[in-house]
């Protein structure tokens, strides 16, 4: 199975920074990421596809980026709703491996 | 609209198998793959398997193999999801999603159901 190491685990920003998010994959998986966002007691929420494609309906703060092995996660201007857990997932060859998951926590 | 209606909370004992249904609607049932993810409390999301919804094909992580097996009923547009031998580090909440099929490509989980949360416990 791909691994995907995610960092760091827990990062502490305040409203209005911009933040980002790695990702590795332990193989190549071309630009097969997606990234989720969850909050406590919810459903994960997709927000990224393709690396750096836009989900519908997603404010455009949030931004991809990637090819192979590193991806990240920007969101520039954070905003108060947006501290929550983020998870990669690399979703190729019929398979999808999540990272460990990012806190977003308020400084 | 699309949605996913997972079956309710289970409480099993060590050992016992668990059968967690994911009825969906909304949509061309052959259009979308279905995936598993658990997550255990305070834990991080994990991928279990796929399916897929037109043929016998899955592809379960290899943690799971031997002991999750996949299956779905088309004509009453549910999918499901059986573990077995269950242990304590089984108990998590256990997630249906769907990814939409394409010829040329992957494509990501899309919709979610709500969740079952399972209980393991003696």
């Amino acid at each position: 199975d791909i691994q995907m190491t995610q960092s760091p685990s827990t990062l502490f920003a305040s409203i209005g920074d911009t933040v980002s998010i790695n990702c590795r994959a332990s193989q190549s998986v071309s630009d097969w990421v997606a990234w989720f966002q969850q909050k406590p007691g919810k459903v994960p929420k997709l927000l990224i596809y393709r690396a750096s494609s836009l989900e519908g309906g997603i404010p455009s703060r949030f931004g991809g980026s990637g090819f192979g092995t590193d991806f990240t996660l920007t969101i520039n201007s954070l905003q108060p709703e947006d501290f929550a857990t983020y998870y990669c997932q690399q979703y190729s060859f019929y398979s999808g491996t999540f990272g460990e998951g990012t806190k977003v926590e308020i400084k | 609209q699309v949605q996913l209606v997972q079956s309710g909370a289970e409480v099993k004992r060590p050992g016992a198998s668990v059968k967690v249904s994911c009825k969906t609607s909304g949509y061309t049932f052959s259009d979308y793959d279905i995936t598993w993810v658990r997550q255990a409390p305070g834990q991080g999301l994990e991928w279990m398997g796929w399916m897929s919804p037109i043929s016998d094909n899955a592809n379960y992580a290899q943690k799971f193999q031997g002991r999750v097996t996949m299956t779905k009923s088309a004509s009453m547009r549910t999918a499901y999801m059986e573990v077995t031998g269950l242990r304590s580090d089984d108990a998590a909440i256990y997630y249906c999603a769907l990814s939409y099929r394409t010829s040329s490509g992957y494509n990501p989980l899309t919709y979610w159901g709500q969740g079952t949360p399972v209980s393991v416990s003696s």
